[in-house]
């Protein structure tokens, strides 16, 4: 089945700064790529997602890149504020199989003012 | 006007007792899932649900009991409860086959406590 890694496991940012967050997944014929971003307490809320006919994706200060041959997407967050610390999680799907996620074991990040 | 709602929030127990949470959606989709979040936050799906037929059954002890009454509702009843099944649980539900059956939006938690 599907596994997925993420990295790092915690990230540390200056207010401003760049963040960027990678997962690889195993499974070739996955193709949907979700990210969710879990406040403190909070349900995980979807922020971007990418499928497997696109390289990128933007949406304002975040985006999503896919290298399907190498079997690794990535989450970049430009100009961090406060308000993006929480935990980032990373997900694939394979289609076929229920549309069950496999999620990556979770970022926590930290934006320092 | 909740999107996913679950009850209850908190759930506190004792070892041994049965429990249920439940999970609504007024978002007309078709397909509902339990996910498990331990206290290390790893997200796990435990059940899926479409229109009312399981079809994603993880390696769940069968203590765990998914009941889905209609495509709107899905319940988790927890036979025999034990200290590991402290955890957040989600429910989260996903669109109509044909529009997008990608989108997982997820419910508050309900954070389950064995005593």
């Amino acid at each position: 089945g599907e596994n997925v890694e993420q990295h790092p496991s915690t990230l540390s940012v200056q207010e401003g700064d760049s963040a960027v967050i990678k997962c690889t997944y195993s499974d070739s014929a996955s193709n949907y790529f979700p990210w969710y971003k879990q406040e403190l307490g909070k349900r995980p809320q979807l922020i971007i997602d990418i499928r497997s006919n696109v390289g990128e994706k933007k949406d304002q200060r975040i985006a999503v890149t896919l290298n399907k041959t190498a079997k690794h997407f990535s989450l970049h967050i430009t100009e961090t504020q406060p308000e993006d610390s929480a935990v980032y999680f990373c997900a694939a799907r394979t289609w076929g199989y229920g549309n069950k996620l496999v999620f990556g074991a979770g970022t926590i990040l930290r934006v320092k003012s | 006007d909740t999107a996913v709602s679950q009850t209850p929030k908190y759930l506190v127990t004792q070892m041994g007792n049965d429990k249920s949470i439940k999970c609504e959606q007024n978002l007309g989709h078709d397909t509902m899932y339990w996910y498990k979040q331990d206290s290390k936050k790893f997200l796990k799906i435990m059940f899926s649900y479409n229109n009312k037929e399981l079809i994603i059954n993880e390696t769940v002890p069968n203590r765990f009991s998914p009941k889905s009454p209609d495509k709107a509702h899905l319940n988790l009843h927890i036979n025999s409860l034990e200290l590991g099944d402290s955890a957040v649980y989600f429910c989260a539900s996903s669109p109509p086959s044909g529009v997008s059956t990608d989108t997982q939006y997820f419910g508050p938690g309900t954070r389950l406590t064995v005593l």
